[in-house]
């Protein structure tokens, strides 16, 4: 049972402009989000986080925005780099702090010159 | 900086030999955690630790072990290799209580023959 989705497997983008992934959560405790981006042979790296009290946070190019009641959330990248190109993976702590981070499958980025 | 370190980034093992991969973190992390991650199954958990000598099963533990026996080491142990267990390990840390993030190190790309 899959309580965080990543529906787009790929995303192709021309470069400049906005790149949009999404990711989708079953379970209602879940109360931090977070985005991470994994280049090929390499670690998963931290970008962006947002705690479910806000709606919206912007870190530069890169803003998510969460939505409780449709239990959704988005990375927006403006404008799309070439570099961006990239796995990004959502993931969700639930209420109460726990450390143990539940991941979705993934989306590939792929920003075209 | 958080730095979290893994012994090999490339491994090639033959079936059925014991392997270990170290993992050591910098930052007094309590929470440590293996993961492996394949193509469209995102990062799935195999073990976890939240203390030194205290491990908990993820959601894939079958043929693995782990040791804890230093804060800043975690090691995970295939008992016997086996051609499925070919995959990227990734080894996380995180800092215990609410709003942070799992720093990962840059993963060991195993392959079993």
């Amino acid at each position: 049972d899959q309580q965080v989705k990543q529906n787009s497997p790929s995303l192709s983008v021309q470069e400049g402009r906005i790149s949009i992934l999404n990711c989708d959560y079953t379970n209602s405790m879940f109360d931090y989000f977070l985005w991470y981006k994994k280049y090929p042979a390499e670690g998963p790296t931290f970008l962006i986080s947002i705690s479910s009290i806000k709606d919206k946070n912007e870190d530069g190019r890169f803003t998510v925005f969460l939505n409780k009641s449709a239990k959704h959330l988005s990375l927006h990248i403006v404008p799309s780099q070439p570099g961006d190109s990239a796995v990004y993976f959502c993931a969700a702590s639930p209420e109460g702090g726990s450390e143990k981070l539940v991941f979705g499958k993934g989306t590939k980025l792929t920003v075209n010159p | 900086d958080v730095k979290v370190t893994q012994s090999s980034r490339y491994l090639v093992k033959r079936t059925g030999e014991k392997v270990f991969l170290e993992c050591v973190q910098d930052m007094d992390h309590e929470n440590m955690f293996w993961y492996r991650q394949d193509p469209g199954l995102g990062l799935r958990l195999i073990y976890f630790s939240y203390d030194v000598k205290m491990k908990e099963k993820g959601d894939i533990p079958e043929g693995y072990s782990v040791s804890r026996e230093k804060k800043e080491r975690f090691s995970l142990i295939l008992e016997s290799a086996s051609t499925n267990q070919t995959s990227m390990y990734l080894c996380a840390s995180i800092l215990s209580g609410e709003g942070h993030e799992q720093y990962f190190g840059p993963g060991t790309r195993l392959t079993v023959t």
